[in-house]
């Protein structure tokens, strides 16, 4: 079956500017997590959510991100006054259930880049 | 969640098995140790979990210590495809569900010689 989706796959935009990212779970899947990756890290954790609401928001680094996922299903990452700090691999991840031994899915990843 | 210590990189030939080890000294008793393997341009993948007994599945074998201190995660063949970035993470667990995230570290590098 379909994986989780990603896009877009690359977006390049300019210092100052405001960009979404979009994320497509799969089917019935309540979880959905994002993480951030720089260049020779490991994923970082930004926030998941269980349904609708935001369950853990603890890894957004500051106010100028936010996400939504308005029906429990596609999420959307916001970015604003994007700094050539938030270049990095955005990734999307999705699970059956937010608990006990459950399995996260990733999506290939957006590749943000600021210039 | 404890910290875990992997090599930075390794080598294996083709067709042998990859033995990947992880230190996590400080695991506590409600952890449970997970490992993820990431390709080149490719989302993390999973690939096994376990408490305290061994593990295994159609991808690898997870091995760990009876004080639980560290594990090995065995590719019994690897093949070109296994190069990837593993990473060994330890996660609590508990009904409140607060410990969802996934905490990666910098990984070992396999890189699987024809």
């Amino acid at each position: 079956g379909a994986g989780v989706s990603q896009t877009p796959s690359n977006k390049v935009t300019e210092k100052g500017k405001y960009v979404e990212l979009r994320c497509d779970p799969i089917s019935g899947h309540t979880a959905l997590y994002w993480y951030r990756q720089s260049l020779g890290q490991g994923p970082e954790f930004l926030i998941y959510f269980q349904g609708t609401g935001a369950a853990d928001d603890s890894g957004l680094p500051n106010d100028r991100f936010f996400a939504v996922r308005p029906e429990g299903s596609v999420s959307t990452l916001k970015i604003q006054r994007t700094e050539r700090g938030d270049s990095a691999v955005y990734l999307c991840a999705s699970s059956l259930v937010a608990g006990f031994e459950e399995t996260q899915y990733f999506g290939p990843g957006t590749r943000l880049l600021v210039l | 969640d404890a910290k875990t210590t992997q090599p930075t990189s390794m080598d294996c030939a083709e067709g042998r098995a990859a033995n990947l080890p992880c230190n996590h000294s400080t695991i506590s008793g409600n952890e449970y140790v997970y490992w993820y393997r990431q390709i080149h341009s490719q989302g993390p993948q999973y690939i096994i979990h376990g408490l305290k007994n061994n593990e295994t599945n159609e991808m690898a074998s997870l091995i760990i210590t009876e004080d639980r201190k560290s594990s090995t995660l065995i590719l019994p063949h690897a093949t070109l495809r296994d190069t990837a970035v593993y990473y060994c993470i330890v996660r609590s667990w508990n009904y409140g569900g607060a410990t969802n995230k996934l905490i990666f570290g910098t990984g070992t590098l396999l890189a699987v010689q024809p």
